[in-house]
Parts: structure tokens; C-alpha cells; sequence
């Protein structure tokens, strides 16, 4: 199975929302609801950001938000902060407990 | 405090095989499914293999099937790869993490290189 479809790039000003999509087909983003979103800063191990298409872990800012239509996922970050800046996958059940990643979006602050 | 260590990584030519293990502590690893994730230099994240949490149930990449054999000791807290007929292609960081759908703790990640 392919990769998730994401931008390879996005940008915003501190203070700004910048919204991040991830598509993929009925067989895994449209048809299950386990798609979860992932920061990665330069050299260091993934942090889930979101889970369950739209729940946040303990200590995650509520500025980052997931939502879902259809084939697509999205990631909103609002309020930009520096901090924020750094490359973010997602990733979706694909049916027999297995799983796709996206091939990630570098956000930067601008 | 949640730590997951992985070890095992290095060097190996095309064709070797490698043995990686991920130490867990802080959490009751006997009730938790585990995976696998790697990630080659300069690219995106890819799942390679999952596993339940008493291991009989076992989940694997198309592009690692045959090959790599995921696996657990929860009498030891450690989670296992054992890769087979390594190749070129097979060169990334390998992620020990916790969970099966999503993925909550993630260690710091050991680097395999196949080389010759």
C-alpha cells in the first residue's frame, strides 16, 4: 500500500493556524477511525500529537487540533509558537492491524 | 517515567542478519501491544511490524514479510526484531513504540546500515 498523501511544506506567522491534510483512500483514513498525528523535531523520536482522529494525549497543547472528511485527515495548529516548528506524519489503520504513515509535512514559523 | 531502550543496531552487509531488542520500564509491559517503526536518513516514518501484548498475535510490512521476525519476552520487559537476509533498503532507525494503532512512547531509536 502507498504512503498517506501530505504537503510536503507549510507555513504560517507566530500567532497564525496553518492546517496540515492528509489523504488517503476508503481502505485506511476514510474507513477506520485510528488516524493519528506525530512531531518530529531535527534528530529526535516522533511525539503523538493526536489520536482517535481528534483526541489529544495529556500535555498536548489544545492549539493542535484533528478532525476528519472522508478520505482526508487534518491537523490544525493554531496560535503558532516557534516551538511548533517541525515536520509532522500521519498515520491511519489500513485494515489486518496493519498501518500507513504519511510522508510528513515540514511546518515552518515563519 | 515510561523508557524504552532500544539496542542491537550497527553495521551489517546485504544478506546478514541483526538482532534488535527494546528494554521497557515504567509501564506493565505484559498488558501493552508494541510496534516497530523505522525511518531511513532524510525520510518519512514507515510501520514495520507490530505485535500483541502476550505475542501470539504478530502484524508485519509487505516489504518485511519473510524476513524480519517481530517477537517479546514479557517476563523480561523487552520487545525483539530479528532481521533476516538484510538490505540496502533495509538501512534506518528502527523505533521501538507502545501501542498497535497509535503510537503513545517511542525510544530514541538504534541506526542499522547495510553495507558492504
Amino acid at each position: 500500500q502507498s504512503a498517506l498523501a501530505q504537503p510536503p511544506s507549510a507555513s504560517g506567522s507566530p500567532g497564525q493556524s496553518v492546517t496540515i491534510s492528509c489523504t488517503g483512500t476508503s481502505s485506511d483514513v476514510g474507513g477506520y477511525k485510528y488516524v493519528s498525528w506525530y512531531q518530529q523535531h531535527p534528530g529526535k523520536a516522533p511525539k503523538l500529537m493526536i489520536y482517535e482522529v481528534s483526541k489529544r494525549p495529556s500535555g498536548v497543547p489544545d492549539r493542535f487540533s484533528g478532525s476528519k472528511s472522508g478520505n482526508t485527515a487534518s491537523l490544525t495548529v493554531s496560535g503558532l509558537q516557534a516551538e511548533d516548528e517541525a515536520e509532522y506524519y500521519c498515520s491511519s489503520s489500513a485494515g489486518s492491524n496493519m498501518v500507513l504513515f504519511g510522508g510528513g509535512t515540514k511546518l515552518t514559523v515563519l | 517515567e515510561v523508557q524504552l531502550v532500544e539496542s542491537g543496531g550497527g553495521l551489517v552487509q546485504p544478506g546478514g542478519s541483526l538482532r534488535l531488542s527494546c528494554a521497557a520500564s515504567g509501564l506493565s509491559f505484559n498488558n501493552y501491544a508494541m510496534t516497530w517503526v523505522r525511518q531511513a536518513p532524510g525520510k518519512g516514518l514507515e510501520w514495520v511490524s507490530g505485535i500483541g501484548s502476550t505475542g501470539g498475535d504478530t502484524y508485519n510490512a509487505d516489504s518485511v514479510k519473510g524476513r524480519f521476525t517481530i517477537s517479546r519476552d514479557n517476563s523480561k520487559s523487552t520487545l525483539y526484531l530479528q532481521m533476516n537476509s538484510l538490505r540496502a533498503e533495509d538501512t534506518a532507525v528502527y523505533f521501538c513504540t507502545q501501542g498497535l494503532r497509535w503510537f503513545v512512547y517511542w525510544g530514541q531509536g538504534t541506526l542499522v546500515t547495510v553495507s558492504s
